[in-house]
Formats: C-alpha cells, structure tokens, sequence
C-alpha cells in the first residue's frame, strides 16, 4: 500500500517568514495530494489539494508544489501568522482507491 | 449548517465493556471512513463505507467493527475494548465524486 513521509517532524518559524514542509509518498500510481490543517481540539480540515496533472497550485498565501518524478510534493506557507500555528499532515491517494494515506503530520510554531 | 458529528466526545471505560462511537453527517454523503490518530502515528484508517451496506478494512481494523445501515450514519463498535485502542478518534465524509473529506471533532477514548 502507500506509504506518506513527512519532514521535519517539529518546524519552527518567526511570524512573517515562511514554512516548507516536504512530503515523499512510494505508490507512483497516486494522483491525488490534499494538505490538511489540524488545529488544538479540532478535526482535520482540508486547506489545499492537487492532483498529479498539476505540478503547483496556490491560494493566497499557501502554495502545494508537486515533483511527480521524485515522488515528492510539498507545502509552502508565506508570511506566517500565529493562526498558522497547527498540525499539518499530508496525504495521497488514487483514482478508484477509497483509502487516503495520511503522513504522520508536522507541528509548525509560528513565533511572533 | 453542514457537519460531521461524533458522540460522545470523551469517554472513558475499562476493558472488556463494550461500547460505540456514533457518527453522523447531514451532507448527504456516499462515502465514511473512520480514522485512529495516536503520538507519532499520525491517522490511521479503521474502516470505511461506499454507501449503505458497503462496508471495508482500513489498514488497522482489528478490534472493531462497523455498521451502515443509514446513509447518514456510520457507528464505531469496540464489542471488548482493550487499553492499546486508547486513542482519538475520527469520522470523516465525503461525497463520492470528490476528494474533500470532512472530519468530525474527534472522540477521545481512554480504556483502562
């Protein structure tokens, strides 16, 4: 089945800079890359995604860029607040598969 | 207002008393899944549905079981809970012709 990474596992920033968060998943067949934010006390929420026909997608200050070839896809997040402070986990999937492979998250501090 | 929601949202037995999670989604969604989230681990699938009746193992099923009677609901049952099923507990939905999933607010469990 597919196996998710994802690196650093504790990523701590100063407001106004920005975070990068990689991860690299093993099934070349998946096709689909949702980041999702988990904030203290709530369920995951969805907050980008893209598929494998796409190699960057951005919404105003996040950013998912995808290296289909390295088997890798990343979240990029500018000019950090403090409302940025969560968990993040990454997960892939494809077509015809209803199993979402989730990464194990990373917890991004945003210091003001 | 669109959601997911678990009950009860903290609950604490002793092993062996059998015991459900209910989920519930008003979104009219075909497709639920049930997810473990423990330290390090990140989201682990238990189990998920397609539609009413269709039922399948995540990749850690064991100990559990699942019912879908309903469209609208998904129920976790632990028939002998152990203390290794401590964690927190996740529903989540989607509709089948789109990737989004939902999640509810969790369930924390503690067996003792």
């Amino acid at each position: 089945g597919e196996n998710v990474e994802q690196h650093p596992s504790t990523l701590s920033v100063q407001e106004g800079d920005s975070a990068v968060i990689k991860c690299t998943y093993s099934d070349s067949a998946s096709n689909y890359f949702p980041w999702y934010k988990q904030e203290l006390g709530k369920g995951p929420q969805l907050i980008i995604d893209i598929r494998s026909n796409v190699g960057e997608k951005k919404d105003q200050r996040i950013a998912v860029t995808l290296n289909k070839t390295a088997k890798h896809f990343s979240l990029h997040i500018t000019e950090t607040q403090p409302e940025d402070s969560a968990v993040y986990f990454c997960a892939a999937s494809k077509d015809g598969n209803n199993r979402l492979a989730f990464g194990k998250g990373n917890q991004v501090v945003v210091i003001p | 207002e669109a959601q997911v929601t678990q009950n009860p949202r903290y609950l604490i037995t002793v092993t062996g008393k059998k015991l459900t999670v209910t989920c519930s989604q008003n979104m009219n969604h075909e497709y639920m899944s049930w997810y473990r989230q423990d330290p390090g681990l990140g989201l682990r699938q238990i189990y998920y549905s397609m539609n009413v009746e269709v039922t399948d193992k995540g990749d850690v099923p064991e100990g559990y079981k699942v019912s879908r009677k309903e469209k609208r609901n998904f129920p976790l049952i632990l028939e002998s809970p152990s203390p290794n099923q401590t964690s927190l507990y996740f529903c989540a939905s989607r509709n089948y012709d789109y990737n989004e999933q939902f999640f509810g607010p969790g369930t924390r469990l503690t067996v003792l």
